[in-house]
Formats: structure tokens, sequence, C-alpha cells
């Protein structure tokens, strides 16, 4: 019955290597998002999709792209790992007129 | 622009005393706030929401916070500390320019508890 569930909850990968983390939700939930938390628990929003629309894009480098194949799931696909994405993505989904957002229990994306 | 300050990155307290954690913020128009918990290892939970309506807001836990737009605070209480109340905790401000799903973080505050 887990709500929003985001796979793999670790990865660990070499520089240069391209890699996609996966995120769903059966809350029922139209909006999905992308949260990048650095190593000082410092979050900070990447993206968000309404309705697989994206709507909210902030600077991030287009090494990362958002897919979201239907309202349940928004994925994120990184290219060209450097050293600086090393971090926990949290994906969250909330009903686009309400604020609350539920969150997922994030993946730690190491990169050496 | 929306920004929120957490006034204290740790906060340590005994266990069965009060707690309380410091949140301003600032914002151009009537905001949304919102106090988040993130136990370690763990994704964030939400312990309660302002929306403009009371502005004594209860949450789960036991926690409550209050707005206070003339101090632009609204800082997160609970009466009595429990261990399991340690964890990292985020402040967070909604912005109506660019969207009400658009929500800032502030830096977090750790609470430890002493047994």
């Amino acid at each position: 019955d887990t709500a929003v569930s985001q796979t793999p909850k670790y990865l660990v990968t070499q520089m240069g290597n391209d890699k996609s983390i996966k995120c769903e939700q059966n809350l029922g939930h139209d909006t999905m998002y992308w949260y990048k938390q650095d190593s000082k628990k410092f979050l900070k929003i990447m993206f968000s999709y309404n309705n697989k629309e994206l709507i909210i894009n902030e600077t991030v480098p287009n090494r990362f792209s958002p897919k979201s194949p239907d309202k349940a799931h928004l994925n994120l696909h990184i290219n060209s790992l450097e050293l600086g994405d090393s971090a926990v993505y949290f994906c969250a989904s909330s009903h686009f007129s309400g604020h609350e957002q539920y969150f997922g229990p994030g993946t730690r994306l190491t990169v050496t | 622009a929306q920004s929120v300050t957490q006034l204290d990155s740790h906060v340590s307290v005994s266990e069965g005393t009060p707690v309380l954690l410091r949140c301003n913020y600032s914002s151009s128009y009537s905001p949304s706030l919102f106090w988040y918990v993130q136990h370690p290892n763990k994704g964030l939970q939400l312990l309660l929401k302002y929306t403009s309506a009371a502005t004594l807001v209860k949450g789960i836990n036991g926690f409550e916070a209050e707005f206070k737009k003339s101090e632009t605070s609204f800082h997160l209480t609970k009466p009595s500390a429990h261990m399991s109340d340690a964890a990292e905790y985020f402040c967070v401000v909604s912005d109506p320019q660019t969207g009400a799903n658009n929500l800032f973080f502030g830096t977090g505050t750790r609470l430890t508890v002493i047994p």
C-alpha cells in the first residue's frame, strides 16, 4: 500500500554513466515532482509535471531529463553523470490544486 | 520572492521537555506554510500546514505551529519531547506567484532528544 515509491533506493555508479530513477504513486494525484537534497540536507525542486506536462523546470543541467509516461509515473534520467550529481533524489506527488506533497523514500545516488 | 529562514540548525532537548523549532518567512503575498519531518534515511512526512484558516495549526504526533503575520513567523512546538521525535525538520513556504505547488524549503533543523 505504498503511496509514493522510488527505485532504486541506492545507486552507485561511475562518472560518465547514464542512469535512471523511477517513481510511481498510487494516490490518484495528477502532479509529480523531483527534488534534489544535497549533502547539507538542503532540498530544491528540480521538475514538476501535471498530467504528463512539464510545469516547473528549475535551472537544472540538460543532462537531467524527466519523463512522465502517465499521471502515476515520473522517471528521472541522468546522462553523463558527474561527481556533483551525488545527492539524495526525492520524488513527490500532489493534487494540482492542493498544497500537500507526499514524498517517496528517496534514492541515494553516489557518483564515483 | 518567497524564502524561509530556520533560525537554528540544531536543537537539543531532554525527553519530556518542550520543543521549539523556529521559522521565519518572507512573502509578498499570503503564504501557505508547512512543516515536514525527515527521520534518518527516510522520506519527508507532512507534520502540519497553514493555509489562511486558523492561525494555530495542530499536526500529527502532538506538534503544533502558530502563524504570526506581524512577526512573519511559523514556529513549531510540542509540549513534551519523545525520543521518536529525533529527526530533521523543514519549514516550507509555497509561492503563489509561481504556483501553489512550488515549495521553498528552509535549510532544516536537526532535533536531538536526550534520554
